[in-house]
């Protein structure tokens, strides 16, 4: 698509609940991130992907965040047994691909508006 | 692990005046220095980057320097103007063949422009 696409861009789920979060990126873009935005701070890296399997986890604040690109396209954020501090905006972004090369332009990152998800 | 901060988290400037906004970075293997504007329920969108290799990139009235040794890099606006108002995110990552590339942001800085 001609941008990074998320849904739902606002979810309302009842503590304990389970959720799941779609990010469609960039045609053609390999590398897939998501991050969390909460109130008043800096997007928090939890994972990225290049093409299908997981680069770096080491963001995801414990197991019962999980996050899979079958076919390195499409990726889904699913958060397990959600509490009330899981609420935030969760945000994902691609680029063009991984490593640095000649071309200046190839890691730029774009966002997608975004996920709002609250927990009652 | 790594960390980037950014000061001032709230600026105030009269419309035409000069915004200044500084990061500091821990990692010192950080090579990629990308600033982010968000308004206000609006996604983060790249407007300036700078990578180690140049000290210093300018985009009309945009400017960002880069001081490695010192682990600090800067954003800095002139002539603002009121549609400058937005939040602006500073971030560091690594960004070679091999390694991690996920950025790394800073915290925030809330740019206010008075007409």
């Amino acid at each position: 698509g001609a941008g990074v696409s998320q849904t739902p861009s606002n979810k309302v789920t009842e503590k304990g609940k389970y959720v799941e979060l779609r990010c469609d990126p960039i045609s053609g873009h390999t590398a897939l991130y998501w991050y969390r935005q909460s109130l008043g701070q800096g997007p928090e890296f939890l994972i990225y992907f290049q093409g299908t399997g997981a680069a770096d986890d080491s963001g995801l604040p414990n197991d019962r965040f999980f996050a899979v690109r079958p076919e390195g396209s499409v990726s889904t954020l699913k958060i397990q047994r959600t509490e009330r501090g899981d609420s935030a905006v969760y945000l994902c972004a691609s680029s063009l691909r991984f490593s640095w090369g000649a071309d200046s332009g190839a890691n730029v990152l774009t966002f997608g508006a975004g996920s709002r998800l609250t927990v009652l | 692990g790594e960390n980037v901060e950014q000061h001032p988290s709230t600026l105030s400037v009269q419309e035409g005046d000069s915004a200044v906004i500084k990061c500091t970075y821990s990692d010192s293997a950080s090579n990629y220095f990308p600033w982010y504007k968000q308004e206000l329920g609006k996604r983060p969108q790249l407007i300036i980057d700078i990578r180690s290799n140049v000290g210093e990139k300018k985009d009309q009235r945009i400017a960002v320097t880069l001081n490695k040794t010192a682990k600090h890099f800067s954003l800095h606006i002139t002539e603002t103007q009121p549609e400058d108002s937005a939040v602006y995110f500073c971030a560091a990552s690594r960004d070679y063949g091999g390694a991690t590339n996920k950025l790394i942001f800073g915290t925030g800085t809330l740019l206010a422009v008075q007409p």
